[in-house]
């Protein structure tokens, strides 16, 4: 099993571009997440899903969009590129919440906005 | 929203000194969660723990859940230079699938 793959590992926008960050898993979890850390700021909840065409809103959603037509993908779009944007982000995926649910986490996208 | 809030932020020791971080919630957890984040590198689950008042060991690691499910701690006895990252609590939004983080406790061992 490969795990959590993401890609790309790192990535350099301009201010108002448009990109995907990838997820895949290949666990078969139904529950997937997408977290971006930033400095003294801990992992924050950006977006998940419980499910297939499942999706909700986290704690710092405004940006990004999600979806999740399969159970292994869940892709993370920035709509128009910002500063304040620029983090590593992580991807984790896990079996449901309620149940025993460690996350396990991709390796992470190094993304810097200019 | 529920938070999840941890201390220290930071902790130096001395290598073979013990450390100890903090994890305490404003709401009752259904269960918590700790990972560990080397250096460069992504979080890994160390643990879980569900029940009020439990106790878990991982060889030099101690967990513990508090009687009241609002709080937890981590303590490393005899640190090793191979303890060094940030350690993070997170628990479940209470009611939802969110899964919330503290903002973790970066250790750093001097040999």
């Amino acid at each position: 099993n490969a795990g959590v793959t993401q890609t790309p590992k790192f990535q350099v926008l301009k201010t108002g571009q448009s990109m995907t960050l990838q997820c895949a898993q290949d666990m078969n979890h139904e529950y997937m997440s997408w977290y971006r850390q930033d400095p003294g700021m801990g992992l924050r909840l950006i977006h998940y899903s419980v499910g297939a065409g499942i999706t909700d809103q986290g704690e710092v959603p405004n940006g990004y969009n999600v979806s999740r037509s399969t159970t292994e993908d869940f892709p993370l779009r920035l709509l128009s590129a910002a500063p304040s944007q620029t983090s590593v982000y992580f991807c984790a995926s896990s079996y449901q919440l309620a149940d025993y649910n460690e996350q396990f986490f991709g390796p992470g996208t190094r993304l810097t906005v200019l | 929203g529920q938070q999840v809030m941890q201390i220290p932020q930071y902790q130096h020791v001395q290598e073979g000194e013990d450390f100890t971080t903090y994890c305490n919630s404003s709401t009752t957890l259904s269960n918590i969660q700790w990972y560990k984040q080397r250096p460069g590198g992504h979080p890994v689950f160390l643990i879980q723990l569900v029940k009020s008042g439990e106790v878990k060991k991982q060889k030099r690691l101690t967990f513990q859940f508090g009687e009241a499910k609002k709080n937890s701690s981590l303590h490393i006895t005899a640190t090793q230079t191979t303890d060094v990252g940030t350690y993070f609590c997170a628990g479940p939004q209470g009611g939802s699938e969110k899964l919330v983080f503290g903002k973790g406790t970066k250790l750093t061992v001097n040999p």
